[in-house]
């Protein structure tokens, strides 16, 4: 297995332009969710899924669209680049709901201008 | 989820055993002490997790606290690669809190030679 895998490994953004970062797992687990991660602090939720077709909003969604149209992918999508969105985000995944343990994937460091 | 309190740092000879201590005071009983780490620029990594009772597995050990307020997690041989950000978590492993994991700043451990 792959584990949870992340595209791009960077990225650098003028504001106002929009992109996709990509999550998939190979590990058919229901639950995935995207955090983000500040210089510094802690990673902060954005948004969740808990089965393909429903997500939901997590700690800091604003700015932030997902889609889950699959068990395996949960893209994130940034609408318009704002400064305030250069962080780290990281995809996580867990089997069933519990979230007993997350498997988080390597991160996608996102530079905006 | 119930609040945790982690010293912000520590440090640890190579070899030695890392007690890294967490305060849970407010935790409720369906509530569960989860902790993950992060080593520098990697997405979190679980290690272990418990309810009541001690847990052990081929990372750490867990000593959780009669009254659950407080647990530390014990690297019993630490090595220079487990330097990294130690996260303490408190969640609910069920019910509607659908695997969210509330990460705070964590306890940057740093084992040296």
């Amino acid at each position: 297995n792959a584990g949870v895998t992340q595209t791009p490994k960077f990225q650098v953004l003028k504001t106002g332009q929009s992109m996709t970062l990509q999550c998939a797992q190979d590990m058919n687990h229901e639950y995935m969710s995207w955090y983000r991660q500040d210089p510094g602090m802690g990673l902060r939720l954005i948004h969740y899924s808990v089965g393909a077709g429903i997500t939901d909003q997590g700690e800091v969604p604003n700015g932030y669209n997902v889609s889950r149209s699959t068990t395996e992918d949960f893209p994130l999508r940034l609408l318009s680049a704002a400064p305030s969105q250069t962080s780290v985000y990281f995809c996580a995944s867990t089997k069933g709901t519990s979230g007993q343990t997350q498997y988080f994937g390597p991160g996608t460091r996102l530079l905006v201008l | 989820d119930a609040k945790t309190t982690q010293p912000t740092s520590m440090d640890c000879a190579e070899g030695r055993a890392a007690n890294l201590p967490c305060n849970h005071s407010t935790i409720s009983g369906n509530e569960y002490v989860y902790w993950y780490r992060q080593i520098h620029s990697q997405g979190p990594q679980y290690i272990i997790h418990g309810l009541k009772n001690n847990e052990t597995n081929e990372m750490a050990s867990l000593i959780i606290t009669e009254d659950r307020k407080s647990s530390t997690l014990i690297l019993p041989h630490a090595k220079l690669r487990d330097t990294a950000v130690y996260y303490c978590i408190v969640r609910d492993a069920g019910g509607t809190s659908y695997g969210k994991l509330t990460f705070g700043q964590g306890t940057i451990l740093t084992v040296h030679p």
